[in-house]
């Protein structure tokens, strides 16, 4: 009954590769998002989706793209991979519309580009 | 813009030691207000929130007061346990916006 689920937990892969992470909740929410946590623990917001529509889009290269299939999904792809993005990508949820809302987070996608 | 700045790391302390974890922030406005905590190999979960001023976030014994004189949110808790070694994250959200912005986390180890 997981709240927030990613997949992979891991993720290992080539210099320009290309690579998917996925996210799914099952809280009803209709607010997700995707943070990156680079290795000095910085958590910066990427990308936030509401009711399947793109809210906010902070300065992230075009390499990454998310998709939002449904309410409850909201999946992360990223092109061209470098080294840069190695990092632990978080997926959140949210219910807007209430006010001042808690974000859960899911457990954390490490992705580590050789 | 908006910004977040807590006290840099590593704190470590004694089991039952009294613990403080300065944040400050910038913004314009009336904040929402917000500590998050990570512990090792997890997602962040809320710890407390205050969304007004003079407002006190509480939770597992942490404390933060909302102080706008000095745009403060100092977390606080008078016996730390083992159990409470993590990362902890002040945050705030503006205006409406879903948008978290986050200050750069600080790592408490709780010794026994």
């Amino acid at each position: 009954d997981t709240a927030v689920s990613q997949t992979p937990k891991y993720l290992v892969t080539q210099m320009g590769n290309d690579k998917s992470i996925k996210c799914e909740q099952n809280l009803g929410h209709d607010t997700m998002y995707w943070y990156k946590q680079d290795s000095k623990k910085f958590l910066k917001i990427m990308f936030s989706y509401n009711n399947k529509e793109l809210i906010i889009n902070e300065t992230v290269p075009n390499r990454f793209s998310p998709k939002s299939p449904d309410k409850a999904h909201l999946n992360l792809h990223i092109n061209s991979l470098e080294l840069g993005d190695s990092a632990v990508y978080f997926c959140a949820s949210s219910l807007a519309g209430q006010g001042v809302t808690e974000q859960f987070f899911g457990p954390g996608t490490r992705l580590t580009v050789l | 813009g908006n910004s977040v700045t807590q006290m840099e790391g590593p704190v470590t302390l004694s089991e039952e030691a009294f613990l403080t974890i300065n944040c400050t922030y910038t913004a314009t406005g009336y904040p929402s207000l917000f500590w998050y905590v990570q512990y090792p190999g997890e997602g962040l979960q809320l710890l407390l929130k205050a969304t007004k001023a003079d407002d006190k976030g509480s939770n597992k014994g942490f404390e933060a007061t909302y102080r706008k004189e000095t745009t403060s949110f100092h977390l606080e808790k008078g016996s730390v346990q083992v159990s409470d070694s993590a990362v902890y994250f002040c945050a705030l959200t503006q205006g409406g916006s879903e948008k978290l912005v986050f200050g750069k986390g600080t790592k408490l180890t709780v010794n026994p």
